[in-house]
């Protein structure tokens, strides 16, 4: 299976929104509703903030919101602050006995 | 917090075993769920290579299914990813986490590098 595609690097000032992109195919994006979305600051663990395409984990700010239309989900970070520069990633559910498709990766610069 | 730390060694030499040990805390390996290793490498990008539950029973990636083993050990908390037959493209960052279910990582490790080099 490919991987998920996503933009290289997106940015925004402080308090305004980016929306990163993660397309897939119908096969996996578009047919299953598990699409998780990680962030990935330098030196940490990667963090889960959005699974089953739109529910956050206790404790991830309600900045941090995602959607799907088709084979594309989308994460949204509302009100950019300076904590939420780090790498973004998202997957899905492969189906079958790959389980796991992952994103190429979104570097977010807060300007 | 469940936390998760991998341990192991940073040079392989090929055709070598790679073998890595996760350590878990603020949780029971024994819990439900799964627990998982995935890595990433510059010219692959992220790649899950299996997953095993507090059972024993294991899932794996199909294009390493051949070289790949895991295995739980209850009395120290912590599951264990052994790759055999490795070459230089199993250079990579490797992560340990951690699945509640619905296919999403629920926790990860920090990662180690591992390096295949004579």
């Amino acid at each position: 299976q490919s991987a998920l595609t996503q933009p290289p690097s997106a940015s925004g000032s402080p308090g305004q929104s980016v929306t990163i992109s993660c397309t897939g195919t119908s096969s996996d994006v578009g047919y299953y509703n598990y699409v998780s979305w990680y962030q990935q600051s330098p030196g940490k663990a990667p963090k889960l903030i959005i699974s089953e395409v739109s529910k956050r984990p206790p404790g991830v700010p309600d900045r941090f919101s995602g959607s799907k239309s088709g084979n594309t989900a989308s994460l949204t970070v509302s009100g950019l602050q300076a904590e939420d520069e780090a790498d973004y990633f998202c997957s899905s559910y492969g189906g079958g006995t790959n389980p796991y498709v992952f994103g190429t990766g979104t570097k977010v610069t807060v300007l | 917090q469940v936390q998760l730390q991998e341990s192991g060694p940073g040079l392989v030499k090929p055709p070598g075993t790679l073998s890595l040990t996760c350590a878990v805390s603020g949780a029971s390996i024994s819990s439900d769920g799964w627990w998982g290793w995935v890595r990433q490498s510059p010219g692959k990008g992220l790649e899950w290579i299996g997953d095993i539950g507090h059972s024993g029973s294991a899932n794996y990636n199909p294009s390493l299914k051949s070289r790949v083993t895991m295995s739980i050990d209850k009395s120290k908390n912590q599951f264990s990813l052994s790759l055999t037959s490795v070459t230089a493209v199993d250079t990579a960052l490797y992560y340990c986490a951690y699945s509640s279910g619905w296919y999403r990582l629920d926790y990860w490790g920090q990662g180690t590098l591992v390096t295949v080099s004579s």
